[in-house]
């Protein structure tokens, strides 16, 4: 009965390859998000999504393609993966006084 | 613009003794939420305390505090009674009411020593 599950928890691909982390939440929360950790922990938010559309994409190259087919999935689409694409990926959902976040990804392009 | 910020990258504390994490915040924004998360070396990331802008009372949960000072901008973590569990890096953040993003802090890395 997990809030806010992600799935891979770990992903190693080489450069190039394109991928895609899934997120779903059971707690009928209207926003949805995607955050990057980098090396350093620095928590910065990539895309928010209310009621499955787009709210927020702060800047992220094309290559990233946030999808969500309906209000408890947010998936995350990354075409010709990068090296400094390498991080933690992190979903979360938001109604209210509640903000929850899923285990994380950790991608590694190599 | 809205910035969160955690002027203390590091803390060592003796157990069982309280622990107090710093955040200021900015923004114009009247509605707002603060929150605390704790990210074990496990990596995930937990949901600690809540406090609206509007709220009288500061929050409370279990041995967690916040210690709200909206004058000052300031939405301090009090961990009373600190465990050696309680070693994470610790984060502030917020979100404001007009564009839902929540926003961290840099994070405090707090270490208790047995």
């Amino acid at each position: 009965d997990t809030a806010v599950s992600q799935t891979p928890k770990y992903l190693v691909t080489q450069m190039g390859n394109d991928k895609s982390i899934k997120c779903e939440q059971n707690l009928g929360h209207d926003t949805m998000y995607w955050y990057k950790q980098d090396s350093k922990k620095f928590l910065k938010i990539m895309f928010s999504y209310n009621n499955k559309e787009l709210i927020i994409n702060e800047t992220v190259p094309n290559r990233f393609s946030p999808k969500s087919p309906d209000k408890a999935h947010l998936n995350l689409h990354i075409n010709s993966l990068e090296l400094g694409d390498s991080a933690v990926y992190f979903c979360a959902s938001s109604q209210g006084p509640e903000a929850f976040f899923g285990q994380g990804t950790r991608l590694t392009v190599v | 613009a809205q910035k969160i910020t955690q002027t203390q990258p590091g803390m060592f504390v003796q157990e069982k003794e309280a622990v107090t994490l710093d955040c200021t915040y900015d923004t114009s924004d009247p509605s707002y939420g603060l929150f605390w998360y704790k990210q074990p070396s496990s990596g995930e990331m937990i949901f600690l305390i809540y406090q609206g802008s509007y709220d009288q009372q500061n929050a409370t949960e279990g041995r967690y505090s916040l210690n709200f000072q909206k004058a000052r901008k300031s939405a301090n973590l009090v961990i009373s009674a600190s465990q050696l569990g309680d070693s994470a890096m610790y984060f502030c953040a917020m979100r404001v009411r007009r564009d839902d993003k929540i926003i961290f802090g840099k994070g405090t890395r707090l270490h208790i020593l047995p």
